[in-house]
C-alpha cells in the first residue's frame, strides 16, 4: 500500500500557538519514530513508539512537545505555544520491527513547520 | 555517549571521479550502521546497511571496528548521486536511530 503519509506538508503557525502533526505509518508496522530536522541538519530523534506505548521520548526538547498513539496507528505530534526555534521539518518514519537487524525505517515527506 | 560523526558538509567531485563519504561513530556496544540518502524533492531512504554486505547503485561501506568507520564509496560516481548522504548508527534491536549532520554530495557533470 502506501508509504508513510505525514500532514498538513507545510505550516505556518504564529508564536504562541498550538500545532497538531500528522502521520499515518505504513499499515501493520510496529514501531513509529518522530525527528526533528533544523535547516541544514540532520534529523534529530525525537520520539518512538512500538505499537501504542511510547517507549523512549528522551529527544522530546521541552514539556510543550507532545506526542501520542492511542490506537497503535496513527501518530500526532503536538507542540503547544509554539516559539521560533520550534521551526523545522518534522519527519516521522516506521518500521516493522525496531531498527534493529534488517528493519528499515520508512521516512514520510515530512511537515515543515514555520513559527512567525 | 553515542555519537556519530560526518566531518564533510559538502563534497563535490566530478562524474567518473571516486567518492568517499566519511563516517566515524562513537558507540558503546555492538552498533548496526546505516546509511540513508535524500535525493532532491524525495523522502529519506534507506542505501545500505552493513550488515546486508550489499552494493547498491555502486555504493559500499565498509564497517571498521577499529577505527569505528563505516565510509561510503563508490568508484566512478554519476549526476544522479547527488544528495544528501546520513550515516546512522543503531543498536541492535528496538532503538531508533541516530543520524550525522550529513554529507551534501554534488556530482559535477
Amino acid at each position: 500500500g502506501a508509504g508513510v503519509s505525514q500532514s498538513p506538508r507545510y505550516k505556518v503557525a504564529k508564536r504562541g500557538q498550538d500545532v497538531a502533526l500528522r502521520c499515518d505509518p505504513i499499515s501493520g508496522h510496529v514501531s513509529l519514530f518522530w525527528y526533528q530536522q533544523a535547516l541544514g541538519q540532520g534529523p534529530e530523534f525525537l520520539t518512538y513508539f512500538q505499537n501504542e506505548a511510547q517507549l523512549d521520548k528522551s529527544g522530546l526538547p521541552s514539556d510543550r512537545f507532545f506526542a501520542e498513539r492511542p490506537e497503535g496507528s496513527v501518530s500526532t505530534l503536538k507542540i503547544q505555544r509554539t516559539q521560533q526555534e520550534d521551526s523545522a521539518v518534522y519527519l516521522c518514519a516506521s518500521s516493522s520491527s525496531g531498527t534493529g537487524r534488517n528493519t528499515e525505517a520508512f521516512f514520510g515527506q515530512g511537515t515543515r513547520l514555520t513559527v512567525v | 555517549a553515542q555519537r556519530v560523526t560526518q566531518p564533510e558538509k559538502l563534497l563535490s567531485v566530478f562524474k567518473g571521479a571516486p567518492v568517499e563519504l566519511k563516517c566515524n561513530y562513537s558507540y558503546s556496544g555492538s552498533p548496526e550502521l546505516f546509511w540513508y540518502v535524500q535525493y532532491s524533492r524525495q523522502r529519506l531512504q534507506l542505501l545500505l546497511r552493513h550488515i546486508s554486505r550489499e552494493s547498491i547503485k555502486g555504493f559500499t561501506a565498509d564497517l571498521n571496528k577499529g577505527e569505528t568507520s563505516f565510509h561510503l564509496k563508490k568508484p566512478f560516481a554519476q549526476e544522479e548521486d547527488s544528495a544528501m548522504y546520513y550515516c546512522a548508527p543503531a543498536n541492535s534491536g528496538n532503538t531508533p536511530l541516530v543520524f550525522g549532520k550529513g554529507t551534501r554530495l554534488s556530482v559535477i557533470a
